[in-house]
């Protein structure tokens, strides 16, 4: 089945960067985009950007360039996120999801990654 | 961006009750539609894809509808187990976007 494990949660000071991984298992990581989304405590959903690891294309949210950078490695069926220059407005709560053309939506998400952002 | 205004924000059903939530986009967005249920402490589950497609598994209580710029959410029969906040998604264009939330309470 599929599944999308994500690393633990990350306490972190401002100014730092942290690094949060999604690792896939049960389908074939290559064939389907990894997207990511934001959950602030109390809060709605924020859409960050999308990775196809097959060719390890990205798309941002523009709001998010410069906030996140997207990779994935083939060989680990992983993809990972990295948040830099961190505020207290970065804590939240990140999914990874995987991305269904034909859903244009999220079936598969990971069980998310809690950043905390404090000195 | 699409903006997706969902409506209410809040909403009080009795068990049994049948119940509307609606998503209105900014603009366009064909059927491009999805619905998920979130319940505290857990993550985002897909309810509706394409507008009106029920996924694997969702019970046949929950049904979507609408086209363009308007959606709606109906949520028939309400269970306990339906206690939760349910988010709208909008694929039509980047950035995809999410509604604002209703949060589904039992009186």
């Amino acid at each position: 089945q599929v599944q999308l494990q994500q690393s633990g949660p990350e306490l972190v000071k401002p100014g730092a960067s942290v690094r949060i991984s999604c690792k896939a298992s049960g389908y074939t990581f290559t064939s389907y985009y990894i997207h990511w989304v934001k959950q602030r405590p109390g809060q709605g959903l924020e859409w960050i950007g999308w990775i196809y690891p097959g060719n390890v294309n990205t798309k941002y949210n523009e709001k998010f360039k410069g906030k996140a950078t997207l990779t994935a490695d083939k060989s680990s069926s992983t993809a990972y996120m990295q948040l830099s220059s961190l505020t207290s407005e970065d804590s939240a709560v990140y999914f990874c999801a995987r991305g269904d053309g034909e859903l244009r939506g999220f079936a598969y998400w990971g069980q998310g990654t809690l950043v905390t952002v404090s000195a | 961006d699409i903006q997706m205004n969902q409506s209410p924000s809040s909403l009080s059903a009795s068990l049994g009750d049948t119940i509307t939530i609606t998503c209105h986009a900014s603009q366009n967005i064909n059927v491009w539609l999805s619905w998920y249920q979130q319940k505290p402490g857990n993550i985002p589950k897909l309810l509706i894809y394409k507008a009106s497609n029920l996924h694997t598994g969702v019970p046949s209580r929950f049904s979507g509808s609408g086209s363009g710029t308007g959606f709606t959410l109906t949520i028939s029969s309400l269970q306990p187990e339906d206690i939760a906040t349910y988010y709208c998604q909008q694929g039509q264009s980047y950035p995809w976007t999410f509604g604002g939330g209703t949060k589904l309470e039992i009186k």
